[in-house]
C-alpha cells in the first residue's frame, strides 16, 4: 500500500535554530516527490518538486532532498513567518497524476 | 507560479441543501482537475479526478451521486455537494497540474470551507 509518513508532527523552535522535516515513503512507481506549505485556512503553496535521489532544491530558508525512502526539508535560521503546515507529498507515475500526501508537520517558530 | 481559484471561499447552508463550488485555472489550461477533502488536522484526501469531456473518476467510497463534478472547461471544473449534510461540512480544495520549464507541480485553490447547519 503507497504511505507517506511525516515526522514530527508538531515542531516548536526558536527563531534562528534550525532543524529538518522528515518524509518517508512506500510508493509503488514513484515520479516525484512535492512539498507544499499551508497556512490556516489556506490553500497549500507549491515549494518544491524532487524527482530522483540525491537531488536537492533550496528557497530562501528552505531546502529540500531526496532518498530513496524519505526526504528531508531543512530550514536554516527560521523566522516566525516560516510557521505554517509543512505538507509532504508523493506523485506515482505517469506525470499528472492526483498526489498522496502526508498528515504535514506544523512548525512553530517563536522570536 | 500558476494560479487557480476557488469560489466560494467560505458557504454556510441548511441540511438538505445543494452547494456548488468553482474552481478556475486563471492562466493555464487543465485537462485534468482534482478535489480534495481535508478534515481539521488530517491530511488532503483526495476524492475525485475532474476530467475535460469526460466523466469524473471517482476515489473508493465517495459517492459520485453525491458530489457532482463536472469539467466544464478546459479553465473551469465544478463540485456540486448535493442534499448537504452535517457530516459534509469540510474543507474542499481543488488543484489543477502544471508542466512548465524543466518541472512540473500541481497548484491547488485556496479552498472553500463548507458548512452544513
Amino acid at each position: 500500500e503507497d504511505q507517506v509518513t511525516q515526522s514530527p508532527e508538531a515542531l516548536r523552535l526558536q527563531e534562528g535554530e534550525s532543524s529538518s522535516l522528515n518524509c518517508s515513503y512506500t510508493v509503488s512507481g514513484l515520479r516525484g516527490l512535492f512539498w507544499y506549505r499551508q497556512d490556516p485556512g489556506k490553500g497549500p503553496e507549491f515549494l518544491f518538486t524532487l524527482y530522483s535521489a540525491g537531488e536537492e532544491k533550496e528557497k530562501e530558508r528552505l531546502k529540500a532532498t531526496l532518498t530513496k525512502k524519505e526526504s528531508f526539508l531543512h530550514i536554516t535560521a527560521p523566522k516566525p513567518e516560516d510557521s505554517a503546515t509543512y505538507l509532504c507529498a508523493v506523485q506515482k507515475v505517469p506525470a499528472g497524476t492526483a498526489l498522496i500526501f502526508g498528515k504535514g508537520t506544523t512548525l512553530s517558530v517563536s522570536s | 507560479g500558476a494560479v487557480v481559484s476557488q469560489h466560494p471561499s467560505r458557504v454556510i447552508c441548511k441540511s438538505g441543501t445543494s452547494v456548488k463550488i468553482e474552481c478556475r485555472s486563471l492562466d493555464f489550461q487543465a485537462t485534468t482537475m482534482f478535489w480534495y477533502r481535508q478534515f481539521p488536522k488530517k491530511s488532503l484526501m483526495l476524492m475525485a479526478t475532474s476530467n475535460e469531456g469526460s466523466k469524473a473518476t471517482y476515489e473508493q467510497g465517495v459517492e459520485k451521486d453525491k458530489f457532482l463534478i463536472n469539467h466544464a472547461s478546459l479553465t473551469l471544473s465544478t463540485l456540486t455537494v448535493t442534499s448537504a449534510h452535517p457530516e459534509d461540512s469540510s474543507f474542499y480544495i481543488c488543484s489543477a497540474p502544471w508542466t512548465g520549464g524543466n518541472t512540473d507541480t500541481q497548484y491547488f485553490g485556496p479552498g472553500t470551507r463548507l458548512t452544513v447547519l
